[in-house]
């Protein structure tokens, strides 16, 4: 069964400083994401990473995927007050015996980003 | 932009009643997916629907849940006997097709209906 990790869960931080946020999953995967929740909404796509050494960037949010380690960060550059809000990472298993993945999501846990004046 | 629409964006029942929630995905996708987070909690798989049937399904998608395309436009969860752990936001997901192009792997989430079983 494929298990998604992130860490860490809470996140406290100052404005105008970097962090990361890690996503650990525990088989081999086809394609990874990352999506924000802010509280009572929905989700929003933020990134996808369809290949081992993807590198995504969008303004102060930078995504990696490490296929290899089986492991994607999200990296916060300059940390501002609208970037407060859940992240998830979730992960798509890859296709079983040459069939197909229908594309079923497994999210992490979330992690709770709370950025500080 | 196209959206993925949820209604009602909240529904309140009583234990043992049946709801219907619906999804109106974007246009020419072809995935379609219902998901649900409990309160507090991460978001869960429930079941996927791919060319008029289901494709995958979860271990919380059992005989109380059915889901239909029934006309080319709506997609619809239906929950026959509700219970109190059924309580959640339930979000439909769309997504065009797959391959190698980012963005037509991206599943699109809709706003999602707070179910509250009482």
């Amino acid at each position: 069964e494929l298990k998604v990790e992130q860490n860490p869960l809470f996140l406290s931080m100052q404005e105008g400083k970097n962090y990361t946020i890690y996503c650990n999953y525990s088989t081999t995967s086809d394609r990874l994401y990352w999506y924000r929740q802010d509280p009572g909404k929905s989700l929003e796509s933020l990134f996808v990473l369809l290949s081992n050494g993807a590198v995504k960037q969008e303004g102060r949010l930078m995504a990696s995927l490490d296929t290899k380690a089986r492991l994607s960060t999200l990296h916060i550059t300059a940390a501002v007050h609208d970037l407060s809000a859940t992240y998830f990472c979730a992960v798509v298993p890859e296709g079983v015996a040459g069939g197909t993945s229908y594309g079923k999501l497994t999210f992490g846990q979330g992690t709770i980003l709370t950025v500080h004046p | 932009e196209p959206e993925v629409t949820q209604t009602p964006s909240h529904q309140v029942t009583q234990m043992g009643q049946e709801v219907i929630l619906r999804c109106v995905p974007i246009s020419n996708h072809l995935y379609f997916y219902w998901y649900r987070q409990i309160l507090g909690q991460k978001v869960e798989f429930l079941v996927s629907f791919y060319n008029n049937e289901i494709s995958e399904k979860s271990e919380i998608f059992d005989d109380q849940f059915s889901v239909e395309r029934p006309d080319g436009s709506n997609f619809t969860l239906k929950i026959r006997s509700t219970k109190l752990e059924d309580s959640a936001m339930y979000f439909c997901a769309s997504r065009l097709s797959t391959g190698a192009i980012e963005s037509k792997n991206i599943q699109y989430f809709g706003a999602g209906t707070r179910l509250s079983v009482l």
